[in-house]
């Protein structure tokens, strides 16, 4: 079974600041790892991907996470917060266990001060 | 670039009354999801069908529920007998590949129970 853990529901920075979202997985297989970024009343839009090779993986808007697999985790981060940038955050795991249906974490609301 | 498009975007309904969810999948996708999101809480698999029948399904989705592809394009969610219960955000999601492809959401349907 698979699981996402995510550290703090709501994360605030200034602007310009660094931006670290903390995300952990348990899972039985080699997981793949997402994250989401969700708007108000909108619908969930894919920021990034880990499947195999790199580690380290860029997304769309200056993010990137990096995969560690010796700490379970698959950390967000973007080395400089925009106001654009604030949103809802989901981590997300699925692996190959007969389904590959998509576990998401509890979400991490950003929150982008001026 | 091709879209999971939801309709409709706000359905309100009485308790006790059927609803039907529509989705229209990116074209050439194979695999296609269901996901609900209660308000203020995380996103929650509902089932996963990919060649005319379920390959999956969580044990939130009970006799009330059940999918279709009445035709090549379009993707239906329903349920037979609403409670208060299933007021939600509900999501659609495809994918072209099951494995490590991310799965492409669309803006989801709020359902309202009254």
């Amino acid at each position: 079974a698979q699981s996402v853990t995510q550290l703090g529901s709501h994360v605030s920075v200034s602007e310009g600041a660094l931006v670290l979202l903390r995300c952990n997985y348990s899972s039985s297989v080699p997981p793949y790892l997402f994250w989401y970024v969700q708007y108000p009343n909108q619908g969930l839009q894919l920021l990034l991907k880990y499947t195999t090779g790199a580690t380290l993986v860029k997304g769309i808007n200056g993010f990137e996470a990096e995969f560690k697999k010796s700490e379970t985790s698959f950390h967000l981060t973007k080395p400089s917060a925009h106001m654009s940038d604030a949103a809802e955050y989901f981590c997300a795991v699925s692996a190959n266990t007969g389904g590959f249906k998509t576990i998401f974490g509890a979400g991490t609301r950003l929150f982008v001060k001026a | 670039e091709p879209e999971v498009t939801q309709t409709p975007s706000h359905q309100v309904t009485q308790m006790g009354q059927e609803v039907i969810l529509r989705c229209v999948p990116i074209s050439n996708h194979l695999y296609f999801y269901w996901y609900r999101q209660i308000l203020g809480q995380k996103v929650e698999f509902l089932v996963s069908f990919y060649n005319n029948e379920i390959s999956e399904k969580s044990e939130i989705f009970d006799d009330q529920f059940s999918v279709e592809r009445p035709d090549g394009s379009n993707f239906t969610l329903k349920i037979r007998s609403t409670k208060l219960e299933d007021s939600a955000m509900y999501f659609c999601a495809s994918s072209e590949l099951e494995d490590n492809q991310p799965q492409h959401f669309g803006d989801g349907t709020r359902l309202s129970i009254l």
